[in-house]
């Protein structure tokens, strides 16, 4: 079995819609992001969480939140979905000792 | 901000060549260094970490070094195979402030090996 894993994997949806895409890990991390992909670029991050409690912005966090709702599960959500958030969305875990980042599968969400 | 530049942006080479992947940051304070490869759609895959005490890391085919001083890594692949062709990207972690590391990434080197 995958050790992270994201669930939907593709999702299309309307303007001002809300959406929410959840991820889970196996992996006994501490720590969890989520980042954004656009064609032909790197990575953005847009939120992370250091434990259950602690919840910090990214570079990109406008129009998105996040809900760590226990150490292996951490949801993003959009709360009024608009079509420049048409993007790959991934999540990551990272361990505290060695902070080796491991990805999950990623989420493909199109706004119309 | 810490920036991570990698250049080429596609790189296509016959089977069999062994070739060199660059990577590029701004702040050579970095605590890790770490190769992710990328298939069309897909998600990450973790290829090598490179903590910041460490100059090299070697898996099969693959040998990832870290220069700080020049603020640069490379990715080397030997002997390289159609099953190789992807994107790679890198990802550094600056030294950790609060506790709390963060991953900045270059937009990724697109690989084509031709049989």
């Amino acid at each position: 079995d995958a050790d992270v894993t994201q669930t939907p994997r593709n999702r299309i949806t309307k303007t001002g819609k809300r959406i929410m895409l959840e991820c889970s890990q196996t992996k006994g991390h501490d720590r969890m992001y989520w980042y954004r992909q656009d064609p032909g670029l790197g990575l953005q991050l847009i939120y992370y969480s250091f434990d259950v409690k602690d919840i910090n912005k990214g570079e990109i966090s406008d129009g998105y939140s996040v809900s760590r709702q226990a150490q292996a599960k951490f949801s993003l959500s959009l709360e009024s979905a608009i079509p420049n958030q048409t993007a790959l969305y991934f999540c990551a875990t990272s361990g505290t000792s060695v902070s080796e980042q491991f990805f999950g599968p990623g989420t493909r969400l199109t706004v119309l | 901000k810490q920036e991570v530049t990698q250049i080429p942006a596609a790189l296509s080479v016959p089977e069999g060549e062994n070739l060199v992947l660059n990577c590029s940051f701004t702040d050579s304070a970095i605590y890790n260094l770490q190769w992710f490869r990328q298939d069309p759609g897909k998600g990450l895959t973790s290829l090598l970490l490179i903590q910041s005490s460490q100059r090299e890391q070697t898996s099969g085919r693959l040998n990832a070094s870290l220069d700080k001083s020049s603020g640069r890594s490379t990715l080397y692949i030997a002997a390289s195979q159609p099953g190789d062709s992807a994107t790679y990207l890198c990802a550094d972690e600056p030294s950790p402030r609060n506790n709390f590391n963060k991953f900045y990434f270059g937009s990724g080197t697109k690989l084509n090996v031709k049989p």
